[in-house]
C-alpha cells in the first residue's frame, strides 16, 4: 500500500524557519518525482515545489522562491523542504504528493494527509 | 503562468442526478488535464488524468473529456459519496495550475 505521511508542522513566528519532511512507503521511491502542495485553511489548492526523481531537476513557486528548498534522500525513501522567512501568507496544509511520468508534466497521484503550517506572532 | 478557471463554484444536486463541471485554461494545454476530488478534512484524490482517464479504483460514473482550452467532468448518477469539492489541475507546463475548486453540495 502506497503510503505518503508528512510531519513537521507546527506553530512559528513570522521570519522564522521550518522543516517539513515526508516519508514514503509502499512503492518505489526513486522512480517518482515529488512535490509540495499547499492549501491555506479554506481556500484552493496552490503547488509549491517539485524535485524530479534523481534530485537533479527542481522547481518552485515564484511565491517561495529563495525562501524554500526542497530535497530527497532515496536511500531514506523521505523528502524534505526547508522553510526559511516565513511569512503570515505562508500558513496552509502542506501536502507532498508523488507524480509519475516526467517531471514537467506533474500529475499528483498519492498524497500525504497533509501537515499544518501556521504563521503567526 | 497559465491560469485554470472552474465553473460553476458551487453547485447543488441531488443522489442520483448527473452532474457537469467545467474548467477553461487561459491557453491551449492539450490534453494535459487533472481532475480531483477533495473531501473535507482529507487529501485530494486523483479522479482523472490526462483529460479522459480514470486513475485506478475511480468508480467508471466519472468521466472526463476535452481538449485545447475547454474541459469538462462529468459524474453520472450521484451517489453521497460524491459530495466534495473538485479542482482541475494542468500539467502542461509548469508550474502546474489548478481551478479555483468547484464544491457539490447536497440538495
Amino acid at each position: 500500500e502506497v503510503q505518503v505521511v508528512e510531519s513537521g508542522g507546527n506553530l512559528v513566528q513570522p521570519g522564522r524557519s521550518l522543516r517539513l519532511s515526508c516519508a514514503a512507503s509502499g512503492f518505489t521511491f526513486d522512480d517518482y518525482a515529488m512535490h509540495w502542495v499547499r492549501q491555506a485553511p479554506g481556500k484552493g489548492l496552490e503547488w509549491v515545489s517539485g524535485i524530479s526523481w534523481i534530485g537533479d531537476t527542481i522547481a518552485y513557486a515564484d511565491s517561495v522562491k529563495g525562501r524554500f528548498t526542497i530535497s530527497r534522500d532515496n536511500a531514506k525513501k523521505s523528502l524534505s523542504l526547508q522553510m526559511n522567512s516565513l511569512r503570515v501568507e505562508d500558513t496552509a496544509f502542506y501536502y507532498c504528493a508523488k507524480s509519475p511520468g516526467l517531471f514537467a508534466e506533474p500529475q499528483f497521484d498519492d498524497w500525504g494527509q497533509g501537515t499544518l503550517v501556521t504563521v503567526s506572532s | 503562468d497559465i491560469q485554470m478557471t472552474q465553473s460553476p463554484s458551487s453547485l447543488s444536486a441531488s443522489v442520483g442526478d448527473r452532474v457537469t463541471i467545467t474548467c477553461r485554461a487561459s491557453q491551449s494545454i492539450s490534453t494535459y488535464l487533472n481532475w480531483y476530488q477533495q473531501k473535507i478534512g482529507k487529501a485530494p484524490r486523483l479522479l482523472i488524468f490526462a483529460a479522459s482517464s480514470l486513475q485506478s479504483g475511480v468508480p467508471s460514473r466519472f468521466s472526463g473529456s476535452g481538449s485545447g482550452t475547454d474541459f469538462t467532468l462529468t459524474i453520472r448518477s450521484l451517489q453521497p459519496e460524491d459530495f466534495a469539492t473538485y479542482y482541475c489541475q494542468q500539467s502542461y507546463s509548469l508550474p502546474p495550475t489548478f481551478g479555483q475548486g468547484t464544491k457539490l453540495e447536497i440538495k
